[in-house]
């Protein structure tokens, strides 16, 4: 039983680019949510997705952008990259099913801003 | 106010001796708490969750819930150095979002 895949795991882009990071989600979970953790700091909500839709939405701008698919996969898009995205970010998945939501992680993509 | 709070430590513990690990939280309505630990390099790992208030116990690690003082801790049994790693305390919020606090760096010493 595959967990969350993530690709790719490294990465680096120059400010003002784009990148787009990607997302399977484990075996059976319906929703897809996408964290940033920064150097020393706990992973930051960025936004959830649940049937192809955007269900929840942290305090991330719109240069973040994301989308989901109808075999549940996800991709993050970045426009405009600032050398303050420079971060580890990571996808979970999980399934509504009312236990309490409980999210498992992938093992992140590492992306480097310069 | 911060959402979800952990000291950052680092906390140094002997092995062997039992490691406390604390974290509140602001959102009373929460519903659910979760413990993830971390390697350096890693990302985070489920370790424990718990819904209800009172005692939770998986093998070395038990976790607390204090609803009414917003409050919960992870205590680890007979620390192993290979504990030493930080620790995340995140809680799933009325809106069902689940946020995390900073982490709480645990050095266990040999």
């Amino acid at each position: 039983d595959a967990g969350v895949t993530q690709s790719p795991t490294h990465l680096i882009k120059t400010r003002g680019q784009q990148v787009t990071l990607r997302c399977s989600p484990k075996s059976g979970h319906d929703t897809v949510s996408w964290y940033q953790q920064a150097l020393g700091q706990g992973p930051q909500f960025i936004f959830q997705y649940y049937e192809e839709e955007e269900r929840q939405r942290g305090n991330f701008p719109d240069r973040f952008s994301g989308h989901q698919f109808p075999n549940y996969s996800s991709e993050l898009n970045v426009n405009a990259l600032l050398l303050g995205d420079s971060a580890l970010y990571l996808c979970a998945s999980s399934v509504l099913d009312g236990s309490g939501n409980t999210i498992y992680f992938g093992e992140g993509s590492w992306l480097t801003v310069v | 106010q911060k959402e979800v709070e952990q000291n950052s430590g680092p906390l140094s513990v002997p092995e062997g001796a039992i490691a406390s690990l604390n974290c509140t939280y602001s959102d009373r309505g929460s519903q659910s708490f979760f413990w993830y630990r971390q390697y350096s390099g890693k990302s985070p790992e489920l370790i424990m969750f718990i819904y209800s208030n009172g005692d939770k116990e998986d093998g070395r690690f038990t976790a607390q819930l204090n609803k009414a003082s917003q409050y919960v801790s992870l205590l680890i049994r007979d620390s192993q150095p290979s504990d030493s790693a930080t620790y995340l305390c995140a809680v799933n919020s009325r809106d069902d979002k689940i946020i995390f606090g900073k982490g709480t760096r645990l050095h266990i010493l040999p």
